[in-house]
């Protein structure tokens, strides 16, 4: 059964603070892995990592993928109060028709 | 503006009483899914379809139908077998393999 971990479940930082999310698997036949951003409603995506080592960047988001440890990093850089919302992290195999599996995600807060 | 649309954004159910919510997107996308997202809990699937008249069952299948007659529509029953039906729930759909979810605003259920 596949399976996602994320860490920490929630954190607190003030604005202007680094933060790293993570998110650990176990899945079979590995395709992909995605991190959602979830406010009130829909989540939105942000990132689809298939490849290790390889950075992806959005403004100051950032991830990055480790297919041998099995896990992914969601950096956050200089948090501002829109960044509070659930993270969270998905990820697919290739035998499994775009099915997801996701973890519970971490609830971070930025405080001013 | 292509997008996947829920409706009703909330949603109230008697004991015994089967409720329906619907899913429209076009995207033109192939794959559906309907996913139960609980407090504390990341998004759990309770049914996908890859394509028209087809439908798989997911992880929580039990309580829930679905059909799948058009390929921009994706209703959920929540029918009286299901007895803790009170979650948020959340359609999603992808043009195929390797690529992202997109997500519906979601629907929220509640138990009168």
């Amino acid at each position: 059964e596949d399976k996602v971990v994320q860490s920490p479940l929630s954190l607190v930082v003030h604005e202007g603070d680094t933060v790293t999310l993570n998110c650990s698997y176990e899945v079979t036949n590995f395709r992909s892995l995605l991190w959602y951003k979830q406010e009130k409603k829909a989540p939105t995506f942000l990132f689809m990592l298939t490849s290790s080592g390889i950075e992806k960047k959005s403004g100051r988001l950032s991830s990055i993928l480790d297919k041998k440890e099995l896990f992914s990093i969601l950096n956050i850089t200089a948090t501002q109060t829109g960044d509070s919302a659930i993270y969270l992290c998905a990820v697919g195999g290739t035998g499994t028709a775009s099915k997801l599996t996701f973890g519970t995600g971490t609830r971070l807060q930025v405080t001013l | 503006d292509g997008g996947i649309t829920q409706s009703p954004k909330y949603l109230f159910r008697k004991e015994g009483q089967n409720v329906t919510l619907s899913c429209e997107q076009n995207l033109n996308h192939d794959a559906m899914y309907w996913y139960r997202q609980d407090p504390g809990q990341g998004l759990r699937l309770i049914y996908y379809s890859q394509i028209v008249n087809d439908f798989q069952k997911g992880d929580i299948a039990e309580g829930y139908s679905v059909s799948r007659e058009k390929k921009e529509s994706f209703p959920l029953t929540v029918t009286s077998a299901q007895k803790n039906p009170t979650a948020f729930y959340l359609c999603a759909s992808t043009p195929g393999r390797g690529s992202g979810q997109h997500f519906g605003d979601g629907t929220r259920l509640s138990i009168l």
